[in-house]
């Protein structure tokens, strides 16, 4: 069975600084691989995917991340955080025999002016 | 293009009555899924989808939950009877095809309270 880890429940960054956020996952086979934002009030959004090819990901709102088979994590990045992304992020794998999507537990991001 | 339509936005009710929750997908998406986000998790799939067939539903309760999906456009899931660990947001979301590589657009959901 397919499952996903986020470790960090909370974390605080300044404006301005750099975010990683981490995500480990499990599947046997090669995964396809989501990063969701879910802002207060507002629907989930798709920041990015990957499903094969190049490991560094580019998504929108300025976010990447980078797929390590040998480490079985897709951790998501920024270079520098805005006020704006103060939201709920999630990390997903999705099969390969069809379209299910299994959700890590999220990862809460807040942002200090 | 609209996004995906979910009513009522917020319901209220008691233990044991029944609450039931309507999708209107974007137009053209063959897929459906639903899901059940319990406070402070991520979401979980509960049933899914592709026109009016259903793809998958191993983890609905099927002792209280159905779902429908008439016509392969809206679609309806209904708790009967409702518990309180029922109390959660369902979203609602709808993809073009069944393809793995398609993305999910997803509804701003349903929060339910199960008093």
């Amino acid at each position: 069975a397919q499952s996903v880890t986020q470790p960090d429940i909370h974390i605080t960054v300044s404006e301005g600084a750099s975010l990683e956020l981490r995500c480990n996952y499990s599947y046997g086979a090669t995964p396809y691989l989501f990063w969701y934002v879910q802002s207060p009030g507002q629907g989930l959004q798709l920041l990015l995917k990957y499903f094969s090819g190049d490991t560094l990901v580019q998504g929108i709102k300025g976010f990447e991340a980078e797929f390590k088979r040998s480490q079985s994590s897709f951790n998501l990045r920024k270079p520098s955080v805005h006020w704006s992304d103060a939201a709920e992020y999630f990390c997903v794998v999705g099969n390969n025999a069809g379209n299910m999507l299994t959700f890590g537990g999220g990862t809460r991001l807040m942002v200090k002016p | 293009e609209a996004g995906v339509a979910q009513s009522p936005r917020y319901k209220i009710i008691e233990k044991r009555q029944s609450v039931a929750f309507w999708c209107n997908p974007i137009s053209g998406h063959a897929t459906l899924y639903w899901y059940q986000q319990i406070l402070g998790q991520g979401p979980k799939l509960l049933i899914q989808f592709q026109n009016n067939g259903v793809v998958d539903d191993s983890q609905l309760p099927k002792d209280r939950f159905s779902a429908e999906r008439l016509k392969g456009v809206d679609s309806t899931l209904k708790i009967q009877p409702a518990k309180l660990e029922d109390s959660a947001v369902y979203l609602c979301a709808s993809s073009p095809g069944i393809i793995n590589t398609d993305t999910q657009y997803f509804g701003p959901g349903t929060r339910l309270t199960v008093l």
